[in-house]
């Protein structure tokens, strides 16, 4: 069963745009951790937001973690037709031996 | 190119026959973990090695399938008499062991077809 949700299932913007995916979760977490995945790379991580913090920034991207709501949201500011890929978000609960619980993902597709 | 590498890339074979799939971590990373990903769906877990231990398996991993990681080295994914729902990519990761879970790094995945 996957542990988290993440919302839309697809987008598609235009270059240059914004582009903002959610993730929510079921159960408490050590950390939370977004990955991507295309078909030439593979799934390469992104960002990981640990449970006491509430914000990332990696480059042009932006995590916000909200534990109170089990929710997470992922942006990319500036998009790019190279972003264009799935997201997925993944969750590690602390007694679980780091392994990820991920959600079925976000398509996003970036035209120019 | 010192990333996760995995072996076959594709592989397509006949119901019920056996296949294996190996999976060589990044050097001195000691934890290792299999994932299944479908069609459409984000990856499963299936299993985790530290070092040479299997310390937990999912409950997706049935008894026809059976991992090893017999030097804490490289690890194997063995898959018996196959069905067509084993249909799937089969993805390795690997992360060095620290005090805190962090990032895995994946490797490019085993995709298998079940005719």
């Amino acid at each position: 069963s996957q542990q988290g949700e993440e919302d839309p299932q697809a987008l598609s913007i235009q270059e240059g745009e914004n582009a903002t995916m959610n993730c929510s979760y079921k159960t408490s977490i050590n950390n939370l951790q977004w990955y991507r995945q295309n078909s030439g790379r593979g799934l390469v991580h992104l960002i990981l937001i640990r449970s006491n913090e509430r914000e990332k920034h990696s480059g042009r991207l932006r995590v916000t973690l909200d534990t109170s709501k089990k929710s997470s949201s992922l942006l990319i500011t500036a998009s790019r037709a190279a972003d264009t890929a799935s997201y997925f978000c993944a969750t590690v609960t602390t007694d679980s031996w780091g392994k990820l619980q991920f959600g079925a993902g976000t398509q996003v597709v970036v035209t120019p | 190119d010192t990333g996760v590498s995995q072996n076959p890339r594709h592989k397509i074979t006949k119901r019920g026959q056996n296949v294996t799939f190996r999976c060589d971590p990044i050097s001195e990373h000691n934890r290792l973990y299999w994932y299944r990903q479908t069609l459409g769906q984000g990856p499963e877990f299936l299993t985790y090695f530290q070092n040479e231990a299997q310390l937990e398996k999912s409950r997706l991993l049935s008894d026809r399938f059976s991992a090893e990681r017999p030097k804490g080295s490289f690890s194997t994914l063995e898959i018996q008499r196959t069905e067509q729902g084993d249909s799937a990519m089969y993805l390795c990761a690997s992360s060095p062991r620290q005090l805190s879970y962090n990032e895995q790094f994946f490797g490019p995945g085993t995709r298998l077809t079940v005719l």
